[in-house]
């Protein structure tokens, strides 16, 4: 069974610092993709980023970047510069390749102090 | 490109009646999937549809039902409502194609039992 934990409930960052969010997830597939999804107040769920299990680079969006440890089954979520508008709930989220059963994590409550 | 969209936006409903809510695709998804949010938590995955058939459920029991209609759109009926059926449902759309399943997300509906 796939598994998705977030450990930060609550985290803050200056506006225009930089912020991790940390993910760690367990799956016993070979091959799946991990997401990050941002929920601002208004509530509509958006996707950050995703990262494909079976490539070693890192992948970036702009100010957000992962570092994704395969063997440590951790997948953080760093945001540079960060803004006033990405204050957010931060849901980390893993599925298996060709299905689409998503596993969302607790999730993580950014806010930004201007 | 239309997004993902869902209606009602609220609905408010008694212990034991029945409730349908609906969503249509963004343009071009033919995958259809329906999460449940309670408050202060990550959405759990309810059930998919995809080429108007169930394609996957999570742990959710049978009075939790959909459908997929050929244009796509999609229900999601809740018998015998339970005060814990309180929560925001979302739907979500993806492509056949997309191997990451990608999920789509709608405003969703703010269901509350009393």
């Amino acid at each position: 069974a796939q598994t998705v934990t977030q450990s930060q409930p609550e985290m803050s960052v200056q506006e225009a610092e930089t912020v991790t969010l940390s993910c760690t997830y367990d799956t016993s597939e070979s091959d799946y993709y991990l997401f990050w999804y941002k929920q601002p107040p208004s509530r509509q769920m958006i996707l950050v980023i995703r990262q494909e299990a079976y490539k070693q680079q890192n992948a970036t969006e702009n100010r957000f970047s992962v570092n994704f440890q395969k063997a440590a089954k951790s997948f953080s979520l760093k945001i540079s510069d960060s803004q006033l508008g990405d204050a957010a709930m931060y849901f980390c989220a893993s599925g298996q390749a060709s299905y689409d059963k998503v596993i969302f994590g607790p999730g993580t409550s950014l806010s930004v102090i201007p | 490109e239309t997004g993902v969209t869902q209606s009602p936006t609220h609905l408010i409903k008694t212990r034991g009646q029945q409730v349908t809510l609906r969503c249509s695709s963004q343009s071009g998804h033919n995958t259809v999937s329906w999460y449940q949010q309670a408050l202060g938590q990550g959405p759990q995955f309810i059930f998919q549809y995809y080429r108007e058939e169930e394609n996957g459920r999570g742990n959710f029991p049978p009075r939790f039902s959909g459908l997929q209609f050929p244009n796509y759109s999609s229900e999601l009926n809740v018998n015998a409502l339970e005060l814990d059926d309180s929560a925001l449902y979302l739907c979500a759309s993806s492509l056949e194609w997309d191997r990451a399943k990608t999920q789509y997300f709608g405003p969703g509906t703010r269901l509350l039992v009393l």
